[in-house]
């Protein structure tokens, strides 16, 4: 496989639940990203990590907890979620240096409904 | 308070006329703008990028401007073609902690274009 992989694409869970969200970059990219995409509203930014390690934690709420084992491999645990909570969560990847173009790639998201 | 602002949330437009989508930044501090395009169900994939130091970078029917002193960018499509009808979300790029580029995106706009 080639690319950003997420699994799964589409999760319901109710909201005592704990479920977790798979990202795995085939890209050799050594930087990793979770955002979160709520209808009408602007790619929301919520963990940064780069070679492993957190760099960024956009006030994301202890709800949500990622982990990043290496660089190819990006999860996010969900645990006592709320309703707000449902949204698109795309993972990304990037490598940081260089000069070349900075752009992520994206992968196809996880849609996320929490009933 | 959004620092990449895409004000028209839809555009319509007729196949084979030029599309305009603009979007606005407030940080003086980012050095690289890109546009993304996405589908339903897909993630967002790079589409063209512009750095600071030029005006205009082309590639095939797509053309990014951009207006520093304005803090203005723009993405010209033309001709437009049914395919082109996506999400087109803006995104500015700026170093952050531990040299991992991080992207801020606006809201993105509903791309339509009409046969």
């Amino acid at each position: 496989e080639t690319g950003v992989t997420q699994t799964p694409r589409h999760l319901v869970m109710g909201m005592t639940n704990k479920k977790s969200l798979k990202c795995e970059q085939h890209l050799g990219h050594n930087a990793m990203y979770w955002y979160k995409q709520s209808a009408k509203k602007p790619l929301e930014l919520m963990f940064v990590y780069n070679f492993k390690e957190q760099t960024e934690n956009n006030s994301v709420p202890s709800r949500f907890s990622p982990e990043c084992p290496n660089s190819s491999h990006l999860f996010l645990h969900l645990h006592t979620l709320q309703p707000e909570d449902s949204a698109l969560y795309l993972c990304a990847s990037s490598q940081t240096s260089g000069t070349a173009n900075y752009g992520y790639t994206f992968g196809s998201g996880t849609r996320l409904t929490v009933v | 308070d959004q620092q990449v602002k895409q004000n028209s949330p839809s555009l319509s437009v007729q196949e084979g006329r030029i599309s305009i989508l603009n979007c606005d930044y407030t940080n003086s501090m980012f050095d690289y703008f890109l546009w993304y395009k996405k589908y339903p169900a897909e993630g967002p994939t790079f589409l063209i990028s512009i750095s600071s130091i030029k005006d205009k970078n082309e590639d095939g029917r797509f053309t990014v401007f951009l207006n520093k002193s304005a803090k203005h960018l723009s993405l010209h499509i033309v001709p437009s073609q049914p395919g082109d009808s996506a999400v087109y979300f803006c995104a500015a790029s700026g170093v952050s902690s531990g040299s991992a580029r991080q992207l801020t995106f606006g809201s993105g706009t509903q791309l339509t274009v009409l046969p």
